[in-house]
């Protein structure tokens, strides 16, 4: 049982380059979430989805894109890659709402330079 | 605005000794609150949830967690750590559809 996946697991991009981050689930989530993580700042969340065809913004949306095609499939994608944007990014799944446990992914590791 | 706090970016502790990590959530309404661990290098795998009835919640790998309504804190403790235990451990609020979490305590478990 794979639960979620992420690839790439590293990437290097150069600054104004684009790139798109796959997240795939197995487990027939409706919700699925994108989030990143930097030093002493928890994980802060990008863009969510509440079912195939919907998304919406979270905490900090700016300079990404997100589309949900496919029930399982969450994409995100960065338009025009900043070194801001240096991070650790993860995809979540769930099941439901609030009172339902988030399934996370291992992560991408992204630099910018 | 909801927020969670943990109150311990950095919890040193020695193998075998017990451990307590703070957490203090703001929702004034009805909550849901959950731990999470992350080891090295992984993604954040469930600990334990709160979401009603008994408020000393039990999870896995000897954590346990209580909720208090009249403090906000949703506490996890073991009363004794392995070193297999060094990880980061985050609290997470749910209210509603939105989700919060608080911004991590690393625990190192020394020899």
């Amino acid at each position: 049982n794979a639960g979620v996946t992420q690839t790439p697991k590293f990437r290097v991009l150069k600054t104004g380059q684009s790139m798109t981050l796959l997240c795939a689930q197995d487990m027939n989530h409706e919700y699925m979430y994108w989030y990143r993580q930097d030093p002493g700042m928890g994980l802060r969340l990008i863009h969510y989805s509440v079912g195939e065809g919907t998304t919406a913004k979270g905490e900090v949306p700016d300079g990404y894109n997100v589309s949900r095609l496919k029930k399982q499939n969450f994409l995100l994608g960065l338009e025009s890659a900043a070194p801001s944007q240096t991070s650790v990014y993860f995809c979540a799944s769930s099941y439901g709402a609030g009172n339902q446990p988030q399934h996370f992914g291992d992560g991408t590791r992204l630099s910018i330079l | 605005a909801q927020s969670v706090t943990q109150l311990d970016s950095q919890v040193p502790v020695f193998e075998e000794a017990p451990v307590e990590l703070r957490c203090n959530y703001s929702s004034s309404v009805s909550v849901y609150l959950f731990w999470y661990v992350q080891y090295p290098n992984q993604g954040l795998q469930l600990l334990l949830k709160y979401l009603s009835g008994s408020t000393l919640v039990k999870g896995i790998n000897g954590f346990e967690a209580e909720f208090n309504k009249s403090q906000t804190s949703f506490h996890l403790r073991k009363p004794s750590v392995h070193i297999s235990d060094t990880a980061e451990y985050f609290c997470r609020e749910a209210a509603g559809n939105k989700l919060t979490f608080g911004g991590g305590t690393r625990v190192l478990v020394k020899p």
